[in-house]
């Protein structure tokens, strides 16, 4: 059954440091997502993508965040100087249609930790 | 931001019983509802969904109904089983013109199955 993976699986960063969070989406999937949840707290939304275009921003994604697809399959959220609150579990999504069937699937995530 | 609510943080049930996992939302534009299954340290697997033109929808042992006039939604299981055992989360999507599906979460509701 094919899958959402990411890379790597866990990330240890100092303080100011930029990361580069790495999908590889559903192969025929079109749409795209970055989730996060902060330990102990709800996963919350920070980006879809779609056409090569941000579709949507949460304000938690702010200047220091972005995202690309650099070719056919990948995906990457990119946190330019990282900082400690930015320690959290990071969630890949992706889903086929953004119409009536939305569901979208989840990669096993990156655990972020910023020192 | 708690369009989203699940009230009860965790629940015991003996194995072969019915679990019944509830959530609350307060957007009226909603219009499509999952439920996710989490275990620790992984990405939340999809399991059921329902679109807000339904009432119920049954996919073999789990079952989701949504009350519109109430705002609420629900996850049967039956028989329960302790392999159930994980954090479900209920999440909602609305569409806003076109825009991309991002899901808004509840904070889960931990799911034990006692043997």
């Amino acid at each position: 059954e094919p899958e959402v993976t990411q890379t790597p699986s866990h990330q240890v960063t100092q303080m100011g440091q930029e990361v580069i969070l790495r999908c590889v989406p559903i192969s025929n999937h079109l749409y795209f997502y970055w989730y996060r949840q902060i330990l102990g707290q709800k996963v919350e939304f920070l980006v879809s993508f779609y056409n090569n275009e941000i579709s949507e921003k949460s304000e938690i994604f702010d200047d220091q965040f972005s995202v690309e697809r650099p070719d056919g399959s990948n995906f990457t959220l990119k946190i330019r100087s990282t900082k400690l609150e930015d320690s959290a579990m990071y969630f890949c999504a992706s889903s086929e249609f953004a119409g009536r069937v939305k569901t979208q699937y989840f990669g096993p995530g990156t655990r972020l930790l910023v020192l | 931001d708690q369009q989203v609510k699940q009230n009860s943080p965790s629940l015991s049930v003996q194995e072969g019983r019915i679990s019944i996992l509830n959530c609350d939302y307060t957007n009226s534009m909603f219009d499509y509802f999952l439920w996710y299954k989490k275990y620790p340290a992984e990405g939340p697997t999809f399991l059921i969904s329902i679109s807000s033109i339904k009432d119920k929808n049954e996919d073999g042992r789990f079952t989701v109904f949504l009350n519109k006039s109430a705002k609420h939604l629900s996850l049967h299981i039956v028989p329960s089983q302790p392999g159930d055992s994980a954090v479900y989360f209920c999440a909602a999507s609305a569409k806003y013109g076109g825009a991309t599906n991002k899901l808004i979460f509840g904070t889960g509701t931990l799911l034990a199955v006692q043997p």
